[in-house]
């Protein structure tokens, strides 16, 4: 199975700022099916980002996600206040589909 | 506005079997939409278990295959899990989710999902 590994573990930003945040797959996914969602506490997961770097319905364009092969990157531009926040990803390139373990933004 | 809401014991004994059930508001199972359960111990990362298509097609995580029977009811809108012989390392979130893919994928990502209800297995 492909493991996910995200980078940093937490990041501490201010409002305005830009966010980086990774995630390195074990092994190359196919076309670039990987997904980016954003998760506040006692709240449901949202869908950001599917296929590396389409957004989900309603999602602001200062979320942006690139990447191929083993190295994806989810991008927020300029951070606002409801940004801060834990984001995971998930390939879905093979199965079993997996998650990464998560970047809390702080 | 579509809507997961999972519902079921919150308290299971080790070795007996764990059900809950994901009822959908606001579109119909069988107008399209895979559908999914996802689980997440207690400061551990997110984990797969399957996903069932309206038909009945069902795809299961190899690591829980052998416990897990997802089934769909389409006449109440609502699919379930059944997880067999559960242990303590089976606690965890579990949450339902409609999930989509992309028009080249075979698989699926999580478009839309349930707030997640804490399943805990113990005597």
């Amino acid at each position: 199975e492909i493991v996910l590994t995200q980078s940093p573990g937490t990041l501490s930003l201010s409002p305005g700022e830009r966010a980086t945040l990774s995630c390195r797959a074990s092994q190359s996914v196919s076309s670039s099916y990987l997904a980016w969602y954003q998760q506040k506490p006692g709240q449901a997961p949202r869908l950001l980002i599917n296929g590396a770097s389409g957004r989900g319905t309603g999602i602001p364009d200062r979320f942006s996600g690139s990447g191929s092969g083993t190295d994806f990157t989810l991008t927020i531009s300029r951070l606002e206040p409801e940004d801060f926040a834990v984001y995971f990803c998930q390939q879905f390139g093979s199965s079993p589909l997996t998650f990464g373990g998560g970047t809390k933004v702080e | 506005q579509v809507q997961l809401y999972e519902s079921g014991p919150r308290l299971v004994k080790p070795s007996e079997i764990l059900s809950l059930t994901c009822t959908v508001s606001g579109y119909s199972i069988t107008s399209g939409y895979f559908w999914g359960w996802v689980r997440q111990p207690p400061g551990k990362g997110l984990e797969w278990i399957g996903t069932i298509y309206h038909s009945g097609s069902t795809y299961y995580s190899p690591s829980l295959k052998s416990r897990v029977t997802i089934s769909v009811d389409t006449s109440q809108n609502e699919f379930s899990l059944q997880l067999n012989s559960v242990t303590a390392a089976d606690t965890a979130v579990y949450s339902c989710a409609r999930q989509d893919r992309t028009v080249t994928a075979g698989y699926w990502y999580f478009d839309l999902w349930g707030r997640g209800t804490l399943v805990t297995v113990s005597s």
